[in-house]
């Protein structure tokens, strides 16, 4: 069955660190692949996309992802947040008939 | 505003009782997900349909149900509601499977 693994359940970090947080899933298939952040008290916006192509995309508000098929990864990264970062992050992968399944979120807390 | 719309905002019930989520999907949007967001179960999917036909199913409860109208809006149905029902609930439309997701700003439920 698909699912996906968000390694880290709460990062704190200090404004201009660099942030990567990890996305792993489970499906021997084709995947289309997404980063969402929530911010507090709102709905789900998406952050970056990947179909197909260069593994390496780039999203709004300077995120980017790399997705590595050997390793079923599909990692954020920003070389510096912002204390507007804080919120929680979501991976999602759509590929098994269609179904998008979320990881568990990561908490995002940046110091100003 | 992602354009997919859910009523009501917020919904207080007691255990035992019946309540019906409504979501309207993006305009020319034909896949509608649900989704329940719990502190401790993180964002699960429940259901999928597209354009009037279930498509994928989660991890939803036979207490829960739910469709989607000629008119593509959608509606899901909680019966027998126990105080774990309590969550978020969020709808999201895409085009078709495998594309991006639209996020309502979600149903907070809270059963007493």
């Amino acid at each position: 069955a698909q699912s996906v693994s968000q390694h880290n359940h709460h990062v704190i970090l200090s404004e201009a660190a660099s942030l990567e947080l990890g996305c792993n899933y489970s499906y021997g298939g084709t995947v289309n692949l997404f980063w969402y952040v929530q911010y507090p008290g709102q709905h789900l916006q998406l952050l970056l996309k990947y179909f197909s192509g260069d593994p390496l995309v780039k999203g709004i508000k300077g995120f980017e992802a790399e997705f590595i098929k050997s390793k079923f990864s599909f990692n954020l990264r920003k070389p510096s947040v912002q204390w507007s970062d804080t919120a929680e992050y979501f991976c999602a992968v759509n590929g098994e008939r269609g179904k998008l399944i979320f990881g568990q979120g990561t908490e995002l807390s940046v110091k100003p | 505003d992602s354009g997919v719309t859910q009523t009501p905002k917020h919904l207080i019930t007691a255990t035992g009782q019946r309540v019906t989520l409504r979501c309207s999907p993006r305009s020319g949007d034909l896949s509608v997900y649900w989704y329940q967001q719990s502190l401790d179960q993180g964002l699960q999917f429940l259901i999928q349909y597209y354009n009037g036909e279930e498509r994928a199913k989660g991890n939803i409860l036979e207490r829960f149900s739910a469709q989607q109208f000629p008119d593509l809006h959608s509606e899901l149905n909680l019966s027998s509601l126990e105080l774990g029902d309590s969550a978020l609930y969020f709808c999201a439309s895409s085009v078709e499977k495998g594309t991006e997701a639209f996020f309502g700003q979600g149903t907070r439920l809270t059963v007493v």
